[in-house]
């Protein structure tokens, strides 16, 4: 196993412009999460998945960012008009199971420029 | 809510020892994990606490007191590639996310 892939790696855009970001956990990881870093930051908590199920929403993520995991497996995160405030670091994560021991391993991230 | 405090920076010299500590303050308790992250990279495991005492890797080691909302990573026989960010994470209230904080900026000078 290759690990957790995210696609693109960078990404620039203009403000108004729709995003869509790509994560491919490791196979048969049935947790999925979704992170947002910022330059001096820790990583902030944006949504989870177990397996299809959206089971989790940070009140970071606005009407505007929605994401989906429809096979339970890749899982993908748009943003639609695009502020400068989104510009970011976006991480992926997966992990196995349900224990809380289990740790979570992350992805390279899509960094995200809003002109 | 949850409040994760660490230091901003720490600096120490190859092959000394660096304690890393973090306070936090959770409405309930699930476990805390030290994750570690070099610039511009993903961040990597390094352990896990639920019980309090020591869990102790290699040169890693990291403490919990639940009673006190306190945990620390020690880090052994410093090397160059240690010099990252040292990220304290407790599990929220339900579960179901980690909840970063800031991150400690490590560097390690010969």
């Amino acid at each position: 196993d290759t690990g957790v892939s995210q696609d693109p790696r960078h990404k620039i855009t203009k403000r108004g412009q729709n995003v869509t970001f790509r994560c491919d956990p490791i196979s048969e990881h049935n947790r999925l999460y979704w992170y947002r870093q910022t330059l001096g930051q820790g990583p902030e908590f944006l949504t989870y998945f177990q397996n299809e199920a959206q089971l989790e929403k940070s009140r970071l993520l606005s009407d505007r960012f929605s994401a989906e995991r429809p096979k339970g497996s890749f899982s993908t995160l748009e943003i639609q008009r695009t502020e400068q405030g989104d510009s970011a670091m976006y991480l992926c994560a997966s992990s196995q199971g349900t224990a809380h021991y289990n740790e979570q391993f992350f992805g390279p991230g899509t960094r995200l420029t809003v002109l | 809510g949850q409040n994760i405090d660490q230091p901003t920076e720490m600096t120490a010299t190859e092959g000394a020892i660096v304690q890393i500590n973090c306070t936090y303050q959770t409405s309930g308790f699930n476990g805390l994990f030290w994750y570690q992250q070099h610039a511009g990279e993903a961040p990597t495991f390094l352990s896990y606490n639920v019980l309090d005492g020591l869990e102790e890797k290699g040169r890693f080691s990291s403490f919990l007191s639940r009673s006190k909302g306190y945990s620390y990573l020690l880090l052994k026989e410093l090397q160059m590639k240690d010099s990252a960010s040292y990220l304290c994470a407790p599990w929220n209230q339900a579960g179901t996310a980690l909840i970063f904080g800031k991150g400690t900026t490590l560097s390690v000078s010969s």
